[in-house]
């Protein structure tokens, strides 16, 4: 079946500096991912819709200057935190539609950031 | 803008069991789907089940059912012979449809389910 893919799942870094993360859809073609973020004990909360080929979408109050979405290929978006603070820290969670609008949301494994 | 609340934080069942989780929601579109989804301790979102608005039939998967009530905005979930691996958090969403609908996935607060052996 389809399979979203997150990397890395856990990663630490320093205060200031930026951190990538992955989201490849395996066996899909992807036209437009969805990136979340959670919060300990929270919800899942959308920062952006990523499309194939042009500029995020971003929720409202979401910095699209610290997040940025980068969604070069049909199996590829990025999540680029830039200049990460200890408040930064939280639990990403990429999801990525298959096919038509209105098809089901497949998402990945999420990523763990802790900002030190 | 909608919203998705699940009143219950944390609920338990014995294993073999059914439960019940609630979940209400707050629309002024006529055509949406709604879905609940299941993380368990690994933190991938699993989809259980999923509601088109317009279908007045209960959505069923094997132990997983749902009751839609349109009028009065409730999606509530039973999972019948509950098993061990059902323990997760089980969250509430909504989704606008339509080819100019917003795809956006609005959840609720989530519902920590355990399954008592």
């Amino acid at each position: 079946g389809a399979v979203v893919s997150q990397h890395p799942s856990r990663v630490i870094c320093k205060s200031g500096t930026s951190v990538k993360i992955e989201c490849r859809s395996l066996d899909f073609q992807a036209t437009t991912m969805f990136w979340y973020r959670q919060f300990p004990k929270k919800s899942l909360m959308l920062m952006a819709t990523s499309n194939e080929g042009s500029k995020a979408t971003y929720e409202q109050g979401v910095e699209k200057d610290k997040f940025l979405i980068n969604h070069a290929s049909l199996t590829l978006s990025t999540l680029t935190v830039t200049s990460a603070h200890p408040e930064d820290s939280s639990f990403y969670i990429c999801s990525a539609r298959m096919g038509q609008i209105n098809s089901p949301l497949h998402f990945g494994n999420g990523t763990r950031l802790t900002v030190t | 803008a909608q919203t998705v609340t699940q009143s219950q934080p944390e609920m338990s069942v014995q294993e073999a069991e059914t439960v019940t989780l609630s979940c209400t929601y707050d629309t002024s579109e006529s055509d949406y789907y709604l879905f609940w989804y299941k993380q368990p301790p690994s933190r991938q979102m699993i989809l259980v089940i999923r509601q088109e608005a317009y279908k007045q039939q209960n959505a069923t998967e094997n132990r997983f059912s749902v009751n839609f009530q349109k009028a009065a905005k409730s999606f509530s979930l039973k999972i019948s012979d509950s098993q061990l691996g059902d323990a997760a958090m089980y969250f509430c969403a909504y989704r606008s449809s339509g080819i100019f609908g917003n795809e956006k996935l609005t959840f609720g607060t989530g519902t920590r389910l355990t399954i008592i052996p």
